[in-house]
């Protein structure tokens, strides 16, 4: 079965600091994804992480792919309020129809 | 503009009800997929399609059934056999050669 896990579940964190969002995935996949959601609303794509070693940086957030791991990061430096959301990995083997397998998300909220 | 149209974005049902919730894109994608969102949880994968016609069973697909008789097209009914359906449900597409899924906006049906 597949299994997509993040933690921390909840972050709370201060404007200005640094911190590391974890995505463990369970099997080999071709992709993984991170997505960004509001309250409310819908999936907003950040990042697709194609290969081993990949990184991607937007911004305040950077992405990482560590396939011999299973692991993934997505790394937010000097955070800002307009951060606030939740963050969600998902994997996907385009072997399998290209469905993405999500993680539970990390909510994050960034204080003043 | 391409993208990805759900309706209706919000919607009141009562117990013993089917509804309908309705997909429509104009990206000319492949594949389609219905996942739906508990609050508080990732994303759960209901139905998907690849080519017209043809569907299959996601991870929670009791409960429900789709169709897709137009490329565009993949309407979504939520029977009175799913016994929690108050769910938020999103609708996405992707081409077969990318991978990469773009969702819709959302459906939020609330059974009272």
């Amino acid at each position: 079965e597949l299994k997509v896990e993040q933690n921390p579940l909840f972050l709370s964190m201060q404007e200005g600091k640094n911190y590391t969002i974890y995505c463990n995935y369970s099997t080999t996949s071709d992709r993984l994804y991170w997505y960004r959601q509001d309250p409310g609303k819908s999936l907003e794509s950040l990042f697709v992480l194609l290969s081993n070693g990949a990184v991607k940086q937007e911004g305040r957030l950077m992405a990482s792919l560590d396939t011999k791991a299973r692991l993934s990061t997505l790394h937010i430096t000097a955070a800002v309020h307009d951060l606030s959301a939740t963050y969600f990995c998902a994997e996907q083997n385009t072997g399998t129809a290209s469905k993405l397998t999500f993680g539970t998300g990390t909510r994050l909220q960034v204080t003043l | 503009d391409g993208g990805i149209t759900q309706s209706p974005k919000y919607l009141f049902r009562k117990e013993g009800q089917n509804v309908t919730l309705s997909c429509e894109q104009n990206l000319n994608h492949d594949a389609m997929y219905w996942y739906r969102q508990d609050p508080g949880q990732g994303l759960r994968l209901i139905y998907y399609s690849q080519i017209v016609n043809d569907f299959q069973k996601g991870d929670i697909a009791e409960g429900y059934s789709v169709s897709r008789e137009k490329k565009e097209s993949f309407p979504l009914t939520v029977t009175s056999a799913q016994k929690n359906p108050t769910a938020f449900y999103l609708c996405a597409s992707t081409t077969v050669n990318t991978g990469e899924l773009f969702f819709g906006e959302g459906s939020r049906l609330t059974v009272l």
